[in-house]
């Protein structure tokens, strides 16, 4: 059973760079017709996309949040990254990683979920 | 940019039917998806494609898409339906979009 379970830092100071990582196991990040996204949700709040990855490298981005992210993946590690650069309080969040098969299918497996405190 | 509307909260009885709806330009002709969060619980997707049901999903929880709003239809509903619930679709220009989210209460 594919299992996704997120990791970093819980603390970032503001302007710093968010960094996680999103672990695959009980299957291959490098599967055919998969992307691996990630997606948050500040406290209280709704969900947001910020962006997916294929496992040979393209990349799609929300355009609000373009400029700060870069997602990443290494199969050799079976695993994908998120870095958010610039950092406000406003990206405190609960940061979720999740799977998706291509671009109109829903996120069928998804991570427990890692909280992120933007704070100095 | 696009953006989907959904009601802040639904509220139905025990047994009840629930609809929850979507609202967005032309949203007939994208491919809509339904996710059911509990707190402190990551989504679980419940539809995908409009109208199809996820394995292990029951066959309370329908869905349909037509010209400018998608319904989620839960039939039956249970006091474990309690949850809130997002719709999210692909867009050329925004790639993925959540909705607002709707609370769903079951009296």
């Amino acid at each position: 059973q594919l299992q996704l379970q997120e990791s970093g830092p819980g603390l970032v100071k503001p302007s710093e760079t968010l960094s996680l990582t999103c672990t695959v196991s009980g299957g291959s990040i490098s599967s055919s017709s998969y992307y691996w996204g990630w997606i948050r949700q500040p406290p209280g709040k709704g969900l947001e996309w910020i962006g997916s990855i294929y496992y040979s490298g393209s990349t799609y981005y929300n355009p609000s949040l373009k400029s700060r992210v870069t997602i990443s993946v290494d199969t050799s590690k079976n695993q994908f990254s998120l870095k958010l650069s610039s950092v406000t309080a406003a990206d405190t969040a609960v940061y979720y990683c999740a799977r998706h098969k291509d671009t109109g299918y829903g996120m069928d497996v998804w991570g427990q979920g890692t909280t992120v405190t933007v704070s100095s | 940019s696009y953006e989907l509307t959904q009601p802040l909260s639904v509220s139905v009885a025990l047994g009840q039917t629930a609809r929850i709806t979507c609202g967005g330009n032309n949203i007939g002709s994208k491919n809509v998806h339904w996710y059911q969060q509990k707190p402190g619980q990551a989504p679980v997707l419940v539809i995908y494609r409009d109208s199809n049901r996820p394995s292990g999903i029951p066959e309370r929880f329908s869905g349909s898409n037509s010209g400018n709003t998608a319904t989620l239809t839960i039939s039956r509903a249970q006091a474990g339906d309690e949850a809130d619930y997002y719709c999210q679709v692909w867009d050329s220009s925004t790639f993925y979009v959540f909705g607002t989210g709707t609370k769903v209460t079951v009296l």
